[in-house]
């Protein structure tokens, strides 16, 4: 079945960049998600990408996926104590269902 | 913005008991979702509905769940008879199509 792995912890200083890296298994994923959790909140959906693509930008964010490799990470530029929260990397596929199958998270730390 | 809304935030409930889990998918989204995390694992499957039937569910979604779409805005989740392990944060998650999908903030339900 679907898998996607996620290194648990990443601690950086504020203003350094971070890059949360994730893997898959399902080479039939469709899109490809990263999920923003903060404490004692709901997942909030930061960005996509769909699986023909290798890189997407959204300000701060920069999405970069190797299908080869079945690699996926989130690099989030000048990274800021509001950051910190834990991020879900999540696949897509599953025919129409269009389920996702999330990794277990990674808890970013921003340290000041 | 539209959301999706769950309700209630926390429901605590005796094993045995029934629980009705509430959520307000976004109006023009046409496929449905229940998700749930147990504390400090993954986000799981348990549910998706599309065209007012179940189209695709997990192993953890037996007999004593059951999803519901009462009326043109509501979706429902009940557990029959709650078990101790039920205890978890349950997320309803709405779509349009294939690209994004939105959770709601969630319902953490603790079985006593």
């Amino acid at each position: 079945g679907e898998d996607v792995e996620q290194s648990l912890f990443l601690s950086v200083r504020e203003g350094d960049s971070s890059v949360i890296n994730c893997t898959y298994t399902d080479s039939s994923s469709t899109y490809l998600y990263w999920y923003k959790q903060e404490p004692g909140a709901g997942l909030q959906l930061l960005t996509y990408i769909f699986s023909n693509m290798d890189m997407k930008q959204d300000q701060r964010l920069t999405v970069l996926l190797n299908k080869k490799d079945k690699h996926l990470s989130l690099r989030i530029a000048d990274t800021q104590t509001g950051d910190s929260a834990i991020y879900f990397c999540a696949e897509g596929s599953g025919g129409s269902n269009y389920k996702l199958t999330f990794g277990k998270g990674t808890l970013l730390t921003v340290n000041p | 913005e539209p959301e999706v809304t769950q309700t209630p935030s926390h429901q605590v409930t005796q094993m045995g008991q029934e629980v009705i889990l509430r959520c307000v998918p976004i109006s023009n989204h046409l496929y449905f979702y229940w998700y749930r995390q147990i504390l400090g694992q993954k986000v799981e499957f348990l549910v998706s509905f599309y065209n007012n039937e179940i189209s695709e569910k997990s192993e953890i979604f037996d007999d004593q769940f059951s999803v519901e779409r009462p009326d043109g805005s509501n979706f429902t989740l009940k557990i029959r008879s709650t078990k101790l392990e039920d205890s978890a944060m349950y997320f309803c998650a709405s779509r349009e199509g294939p690209t994004e999908a939105f959770f709601g903030q969630g319902t953490r339900l603790t079985v006593v």
